[in-house]
């Protein structure tokens, strides 16, 4: 079976820093991972995913993810936060074509 | 493209009443999915179809929900009798197979008073 951790259901950050949100999985056959970010009210929108190939995945509004095999991680960056990043962003994970599994969710809050 | 559409967007009901809910997903998206989403957590899948035949129910509680999707476009999810617990986000998905992108409506909010 397949799990995914976030940690921090709460992350802050002032608009021009760093953006880092952790996602951790397990899965016992080779993952597609994904990045969703929801906004109050809506449906979830994908940032990027990874099935295979280049390990560093480029997303929308200018996310970026990297998949370390090594460390079970799919963490999600982005250099400098803009106040519309506010939302919530969930990591999910589909081994395969089998059930997608979401995380928790990371609330992120960007301060002025 | 047109998005996945739900409706009602907001519903407001009593226990033990009944309610469903409606979804159009993209054109072509043979796979559905139906997510329970409960406030503060992640989305869990309840229902995938692949067209109209049922691929994954095994997290839908079958003795109060169920769900169709008739002629392998349009789908509805039914509640009968309602819980107070079950008062969540219902999230309707589609994707052109089931290893392809999932694209999220967005969502029914339902209330059980």
């Amino acid at each position: 079976a397949q799990s995914v951790t976030q940690l921090g259901s709460h992350v802050s950050v002032s608009e021009g820093a760093l953006v880092l949100l952790r996602c951790n999985y397990s899965s016992s056959v080779p993952p597609y991972l994904f990045w969703y970010v929801q906004y109050p009210n809506q449906g979830l929108q994908l940032l990027l995913k990874y099935t295979t190939g280049a390990t560093l995945v480029k997303g929308i509004n200018g996310f970026e993810a990297e998949f370390k095999k090594s460390e079970t991680s799919f963490h999600l960056t982005k250099p400098s936060a803009h106040m519309s990043d506010a939302a919530e962003y969930f990591c999910a994970v589909n081994p395969s074509g089998s059930r997608l599994t979401f995380g928790e969710g990371t609330q992120l809050t960007v301060n002025p | 493209e047109a998005g996945v559409a739900q409706s009602p967007r907001y519903k407001i009901i009593e226990k033990r009443q009944s309610v469903a809910f409606w979804c159009n997903p993209i054109s072509g998206h043979a796979t559905l999915y139906w997510y329970q989403q409960i406030l503060g957590q992640g989305p869990k899948l309840l229902i995938q179809f692949q067209n109209n035949g049922v691929v994954d129910d095994s997290q839908l509680p079958k003795d109060r929900f169920s769900a169709e999707r008739l002629k392998g476009v349009d789908s509805t999810l039914k509640i009968q009798p309602a819980k107070l617990e079950d008062s969540a986000v219902y999230l309707c998905a589609s994707s052109l197979d089931r290893v392809a992108t999932q694209y999220f409506g967005p969502g029914t909010r339902l209330l059980v008073l």
